[in-house]
Parts: C-alpha cells; sequence; structure tokens
C-alpha cells in the first residue's frame, strides 16, 4: 500500500534559517507527490505539487524535488519568516491522481522573530 | 470561487450519543472525499465518493459510520453511538476530474465525545 513517512517535530527556527523537512514514501505505482499546510485556525492548502521523477514543485518561496531514487520529496525554504509557523503534510496519490491522498503525520514548524 | 463548506465547526456529545456533519464541496467538482484527523497526526481517508456512488470506504467503521452523499452534490457523515476514541477533526475535502489529485479542503468540524 501507500504510505508516507516525515520528520517529527516540532521543528523551531530563527527568522531567516534555512528550512528542510523531510520525507520519503512507498507507493503502489507511480505517485503524485504534494505538501499541503495548516495555517493555526485555517484548512489544510496546497503548497507545492510534482507529479514525475525529476519535477521540482514551488510555491511562496517552498521548494521540493521528486526524487524517485531516493522515494523521497524533502521541502526547503532558504529564508523562513515567522508568518510561515503552520503544520506541514508530505502527501501522495498515485492511480492518475483518482484516488485519495495519503499523508504523512504532519511537521509542526515555529519561527521565532 | 467559494471553498467547501462544512458545518458544524465545533460539537461536543456524550459518548454512545449520534451525530452528522454537513459538507457542500466547490461546484462542479465530482469527487468528495471525508477525512479523519486525530491531534497529532495527519488526516485518513475514510471514504471517497465519484458523483453519487462510493469509491473507496475501506476504511470507514461501518458498524457505527455512515456516509451519503445524495444528487452528487452534498454529503453527510454520521456516527452513531460514538466514542471517546471518534474525537478528531473530520474533513471534507473535493476534487475535479482534471485536477491530477489536487484536494480543496473544508474548515473540518471539530467533535470532542466526552
Amino acid at each position: 500500500g501507500n504510505s508516507v513517512t516525515q520528520m517529527e517535530g516540532p521543528v523551531t527556527l530563527s527568522e531567516e534559517a534555512f528550512l528542510t523537512i523531510n520525507c520519503t514514501y512507498t507507493a503502489t505505482g507511480y505517485p503524485s507527490l504534494f505538501w499541503y499546510v495548516q495555517y493555526p485556525g485555517e484548512g489544510l492548502q496546497l503548497l507545492l505539487k510534482a507529479t514525475k521523477a525529476d519535477d521540482k514543485g514551488s510555491n511562496k518561496g517552498f521548494e521540493a524535488t521528486y526524487r524517485k531514487e531516493t522515494t523521497s520529496f524533502h521541502l526547503e525554504k532558504g529564508s523562513v519568516q515567522v508568518s510561515d509557523s503552520a503544520v506541514y503534510f508530505c502527501a501522495l496519490t498515485t492511480g492518475t491522481g483518482r484516488r485519495a491522498l495519503t499523508f504523512g503525520s504532519g511537521t509542526r514548524l515555529q519561527v521565532q522573530p | 470561487e467559494a471553498g467547501v463548506a462544512q458545518s458544524p465547526r465545533y460539537k461536543i456529545i456524550e459518548k454512545r450519543q449520534s451525530v452528522a456533519f454537513w459538507c457542500n464541496p466547490i461546484s462542479g467538482h465530482a469527487t468528495l472525499y471525508w477525512y479523519q484527523q486525530i491531534l497529532g497526526q495527519g488526516p485518513k481517508l475514510l471514504i471517497q465518493f465519484q458523483n453519487n456512488g462510493v469509491v473507496d470506504d475501506s476504511q470507514l467503521p461501518k458498524d457505527r459510520f455512515s456516509a451519503e452523499r445524495l444528487k452528487g452534490v452534498d454529503s453527510t457523515l454520521k456516527i452513531q453511538p460514538a466514542k471517546l476514541e471518534d474525537s478528531a477533526v473530520y474533513l471534507c475535502a473535493s476534487s475535479s476530474n482534471q485536477g491530477g489529485g489536487k484536494a480543496f479542503f473544508g474548515q473540518g468540524t471539530r467533535l470532542t465525545v466526552v
């Protein structure tokens, strides 16, 4: 079956620090990969996605590269801001996107001024 | 574009009572999902509808949970009777057939069973 493993949090960083949140996966078939973000008091929002090997998804300064050889999709940002404080979820779907998302357990990021 | 609407936002019930949640997906989205998110965990799929048909309900505890999507639009998720371990946030999401797996989520209903 499908599964996603994320690094445990919380991750606490100072403003302008470099961020990496690790994500690895196992999947039956060829998955599409996603990062979703949940800001305090808000619903889950898509942050970025990648649909094939070596694709790089990017949005709001965040990036993640689809690495098929290491089955990974690590999230990175060069300089975090206090407003990036949220819970980040790595997720995947298979079956050309017709199947439901499988999520990791989430990583809480706290950015201090 | 209006997002996915869910109600109520919060609900507190006693164990063995029943409860229902409502979801209105984004207009035109054929696929609707219900997820359960227990505190500190990622969302877990309960049931997936394609129009008004069930695609996947393998994770739904059918002895107490039920869901329907009449007319392929709105959906209702019911729990009867509730247990303490059902305390969670219940998320509704929808996606279009052309979305490539991208799902749009509602804000969720936080259920507390006491």
